[in-house]
């Protein structure tokens, strides 16, 4: 079946600091990829999405780039704000429809 | 469009109890999900729905849960003879099939805790 592997949390950095969170997934069909935030106290979001691969999705000074061949989808961003403090999740869907999530990372943003 | 709606945002049950939750979707959005999340994890799919059929039920979902969207528009999420197991946060989501891959929009869950 389908799944994704996000890395470990919990991130803490420094306000202004490069950001990276990983994401990897397994798909048996051709899947488009999203990123979802979710701010204290918030429902999810949705960040940015990329739909095929080479595909770059970009949002908030957030990036992430549809990598067919390592099957990846690494969130970026290079500086971040204390605002940026929140749980990220990394997410593919196939034709169905239906999403399959990572288990989220957890961003601390220090100032 | 104001988004998608969840009622109640929050319920406490006694075990053993029925309850049942309701999700407004963005209107006109044929696809309907209901999801469910944990605490440190990531949201489980449980079923779809397009239109007033349900095409898809997760086998997370036991034949104590039920979903219905009678006239293809909201829907009703309802667990029977609750157990504390089921305490999480139930998400609904939104979208509008058509050409390309939909972007799924939240609601803002329901948090389920049961005694």
């Amino acid at each position: 079946g389908d799944s994704v592997t996000q890395m470990e949390g919990p991130v803490t950095l420094s306000e202004e600091a490069f950001l990276t969170i990983n994401c990897t997934y397994t798909a048996t069909g051709y899947p488009s990829l999203f990123w979802y935030v979710q701010y204290p106290g918030e429902g999810l979001q949705l960040l940015l999405k990329a739909t095929k691969a080479d595909d770059k999705g970009s949002n908030k000074g957030f990036e992430a780039t549809y990598r067919k061949e390592t099957t990846s989808f690494h969130l970026e961003k290079g500086s971040v704000q204390v605002s940026d403090s929140a749980v990220y999740f990394c997410a593919l869907s196939t034709n169905a429809g239906k999403s399959t999530f990572g288990d989220g990372t957890t961003l601390t943003v220090k100032p | 469009d104001t988004g998608v709606s969840q009622d109640p945002r929050h319920k406490i049950t006694k075990r053993g109890q029925n309850v049942t939750f309701r999700c407004d979707p963005i209107s006109e959005h044929n696809r309907l999900y209901w999801y469910r999340q944990t605490l440190g994890q990531g949201p489980e799919f449980l079923t779809y729905f397009q239109n007033e059929a349900q095409l898809e039920k997760s086998r997370l979902l036991s034949d104590r849960f039920s979903a219905e969207r009678p006239k293809g528009s909201f829907s009703t999420l309802e667990i029977q003879r609750t157990e504390q197991g089921d305490s999480a946060m139930y998400l609904c989501a939104s979208s509008s099939k058509g050409l390309g891959m939909e972007t799924q929009y939240f609601g803002p869950g329901t948090r389920l805790l049961v005694l």
